[in-house]
């Protein structure tokens, strides 16, 4: 098994400005799911990216995946304060792992 | 309304008292999961199930149980809870396997003293 190792662990931004986290992973995958955390709350899934896909949009959020390196990136464009929560990464192959998530605040 | 619901939400309790925390969906899925969340670890994998009466180890399953008698219910047990197993419990669960979005319940924040 394997698990996604979100960076930056902590990202602090001003409420309009983008935002960016990464994911990397050792082995191949399947698909790669992002998935949002407000404090202390259950995961809300955001987005799936297929392993033969190489970018994917939903809203404000846009999602890539290079399998050659073996990473992915979430980015939230236009952020606004709500979006202050943790973010976790999720790469699939057999099973699915979490890893510590990255930190997002989003300063109003 | 699609939702997982968990019981209690909230748990004080002492060394060695069983208990039960309860999972339950609505949303007729195959698989379901029990993960534990603890500072700096992430969410970590205790137990899942990928169909009624099907159950496997996840990462950290010493010291639970789980039983999947009905496709909706997925309880875990703690048969002897200790203070290392203080933590924020999750129960989730998909259509099948981890190929498709999971839907998480609201969590259940144990203390073991």
């Amino acid at each position: 098994s394997q698990q996604g190792e979100e960076d930056p662990q902590a990202l602090s931004i001003q409420e309009g400005e983008n935002a960016t986290m990464n994911c990397s992973y050792k082995t191949s995958i399947n698909n790669l799911q992002w998935y949002r955390q407000n404090s202390g709350r259950g995961l809300v899934h955001l987005i799936l990216i297929r392993s033969n896909e190489r970018e994917k949009h939903s809203g404000r959020l846009r999602v890539t995946l290079d399998t050659s390196k073996k990473s992915s990136s979430l980015l939230i464009t236009a952020s606004r304060a709500a979006d202050t929560a943790s973010y976790f990464c999720a790469p699939l192959n057999n099973d699915m792992r979490f890893g510590a998530g990255t930190r997002l605040t989003v300063k109003p | 309304e699609a939702q997982v619901t968990q019981n209690p939400r909230y748990l004080i309790t002492v060394t060695g008292k069983k208990l039960t925390v309860t999972c339950s969906q609505n949303m007729n899925h195959e698989y379901m999961s029990w993960y534990r969340q603890d500072p700096g670890l992430g969410l970590r994998q205790i137990y899942y199930s990928m169909n009624v009466e099907v159950t496997d180890k996840g990462d950290v399953p010493e010291g639970y149980k789980v039983s999947r008698k009905e496709k909706r219910n997925f309880p875990l047990i703690l048969e002897s809870p200790s203070p290392n197993q203080t933590s924020l419990y999750f129960c989730a669960s998909s259509f099948t396997g981890h190929d498709y979005e999971q839907y998480f319940g609201p969590g259940t924040r144990l203390t073991v003293t």
